[in-house]
């Protein structure tokens, strides 16, 4: 079955360092999505990213955050100079329909544990 | 804007016990309607869904309706069993994005 892969599985990074989270999604999929959860607390809305370009952001998503599909295949989360608060499971998502669909499904990945020090 | 409400937990119950987690909604749209599982250590699965008023969703013995005259989407299940223990997310999808509850934690006990 297919499934949306993550890499890697944890990352520690030092505060003000930049990271890149690596996300594969199916590769029938074009709408694809980031999304975070501090521990104990929701999972919340970063980005969605369709046709190459951010569809839509949350408040969230601010000037040190970006992302990209540099391929084919892969879909990245960067973020620029990270802060103590980044800390957070990174969730990527996948769907073949926009979520507006009554038929959208959002498929997660297992996640990236990113630690800033 | 669109916004998901779910019952706080912590929720233990026994084993063969009745569940219900309550899920509320409101939304501009339509939306689509959705409960995400996430087990220790695992990411977010897809548990059921509705996609309009009145469907129920239902996998693994779970089931939640689709009410709009309540916009609730509330999560049952007739026989808890110890490996459903995990936390629960209610969601709702009506753009490109998706919004979550806070999710409910459910231990079940032996």
């Amino acid at each position: 079955e297919p499934e949306v892969t993550q890499t890697p599985s944890h990352q520690v990074t030092q505060m003000g360092q930049e990271v890149i989270l690596r996300c594969v999604p199916i590769s029938n999929h074009l709408y694809f999505y980031w999304y975070r959860q501090i521990l104990g607390q929701k999972v919340e809305f970063l980005v969605s990213f369709y046709n190459n370009e951010i569809s839509e952001k949350s408040e969230i998503f601010d000037d040190q955050f970006s992302v990209e599909r540099p391929d084919g295949s892969n879909f990245t989360l960067k973020i620029r100079s990270t802060k103590l608060e980044d800390s957070a499971m990174y969730f990527c998502a996948s769907s073949d329909l926009p979520g507006g669909s009554s038929y959208n499904e959002q498929f997660f990945g297992p996640g990236t544990r990113l630690t800033v020090l | 804007g669109n916004s998901v409400t779910q019952m706080e937990g912590p929720v233990t119950l026994s084993e063969e016990a009745f569940l219900t987690i309550n899920c509320t909604y409101t939304a501009t749209g339509y939306p689509s309607l959705f409960w995400y599982v996430q087990y220790p250590g695992e990411g977010l699965q897809l548990l059921l869904k509705a996609t309009k008023a009145d469907d129920k969703g239902s996998n693994k013995g779970f089931e939640a309706t689709y009410r709009k005259e309540t916009t609730s989407f509330h999560l049952e299940k007739g026989s808890v069993q110890v490996s459903d223990s995990a936390v629960y997310f209610c969601a709702l999808s009506d753009r490109d994005d998706m919004r979550f509850g806070a999710g409910t934690r459910l231990t079940v006990k032996p």
